[in-house]
C-alpha cells in the first residue's frame, strides 16, 4: 500500500520558537495533503487542506499565519508552527490523497510536539 | 456542523470472543464511510471504505456493514486476537469524493488474552 512519511515523529521546543513538521508521500504523488491535529482522547481534527502549488485552506478557528502550511511539490508538505506555546503541544498527523478511486488518504505516523 | 460519533469508547473483549461497534453519521448528503484501525505509534490504517447503502465488506476476520438511510455503520470482529487491539476510527466523507473527512473519536479495543 502506499506509504507516507513525517518527520520528526516528536519534537521539544521552547516556547517562542517554531517548528517544521515535514510530511512526505513515498510511493505515489499527492496533489492533495491534509493536515490533523489531535487532543489527547479527542478525535482527529482537519487544521487545513494543502494543495500542491497553491495556497492552504485552513479550517475555521485555525490561525494560518501560526500554522503555516507549504506544499511545494507532489511528494512533501511542510507544517511550521511559529512562535510556539505550550498550548500548541498536541499530535499532529498528515494525510495524503492517493487519487484514485474514492480518494483513499494515507496517513503519516505523526509527530508529538511538546513545548515547554 | 457534521457529528461522527463512535460507540463505545473502549472496549476490553476477552480473546477469542467476538465484538462489534458503532459508527453513526449523517444520513444526508452521504458520499463514503471509512474504518481505519489505528496501533499505537503507527499510522491509521485504511481497513474498509464504503458508499453504497447495505454495503458490507470483510477483511480476514474483520467485516462491517453499512446503512446510509439511517446513518450508522458496525464493525464486527469475530474471534477476537490480541493484535486486533487498536483505536478503530470510522470517518464520514460527505458530498463528493473531494471533500473532507469527518472522523469520529474512535473506539479503543483492548484483547486480554
Amino acid at each position: 500500500g502506499a506509504v507516507v512519511s513525517q518527520h520528526p515523529s516528536w519534537v521539544i521546543c521552547k516556547s517562542g520558537t517554531s517548528v517544521k513538521i515535514e510530511c512526505r508521500s513515498l510511493d505515489f504523488q499527492a496533489t492533495t495533503m491534509f493536515w490533523y491535529r489531535q487532543f489527547p482522547k479527542q478525535s482527529l481534527m482537519l487544521m487545513a487542506t494543502s494543495n500542491e502549488g497553491s495556497k492552504a485552506t485552513y479550517e475555521q478557528g485555525v490561525e494560518k499565519d501560526k500554522f503555516l502550511i507549504n506544499h511545494a511539490s507532489l511528494t512533501l508538505s511542510t507544517l511550521t508552527v511559529t512562535s510556539a506555546h505550550p498550548e500548541d503541544s498536541s499530535f499532529y498527523i498528515c494525510s495524503a490523497l492517493s487519487g484514485t478511486g474514492v480518494h483513499e488518504q494515507y496517513f503519516g505516523p505523526g509527530t508529538r510536539l511538546t513545548v515547554t | 456542523i457534521l457529528n461522527v460519533e463512535q460507540s463505545p469508547q473502549s472496549l476490553h473483549v476477552q480473546e477469542g470472543d467476538s465484538t462489534n461497534f458503532t459508527c453513526s453519521f449523517p444520513s444526508s448528503n452521504f458520499y463514503a464511510l471509512h474504518w481505519y484501525r489505528w496501533e499505537t505509534a503507527k499510522s491509521p490504517e485504511a481497513l474498509f471504505v464504503m458508499t453504497l447503502n447495505g454495503d458490507e465488506k470483510k477483511k480476514g476476520r474483520i467485516s462491517a456493514t453499512l446503512n446510509t438511510k439511517e446513518g450508522y455503520s458496525y464493525l464486527y470482529i469475530k474471534g477476537s486476537q490480541p493484535e486486533d487491539s487498536a483505536t478503530y476510527l470510522c470517518a464520514f466523507r460527505g458530498y463528493s469524493s473531494a471533500s473532507k473527512i469527518i472522523f469520529g473519536s474512535g473506539t479503543r479495543l483492548s484483547i486480554r488474552p
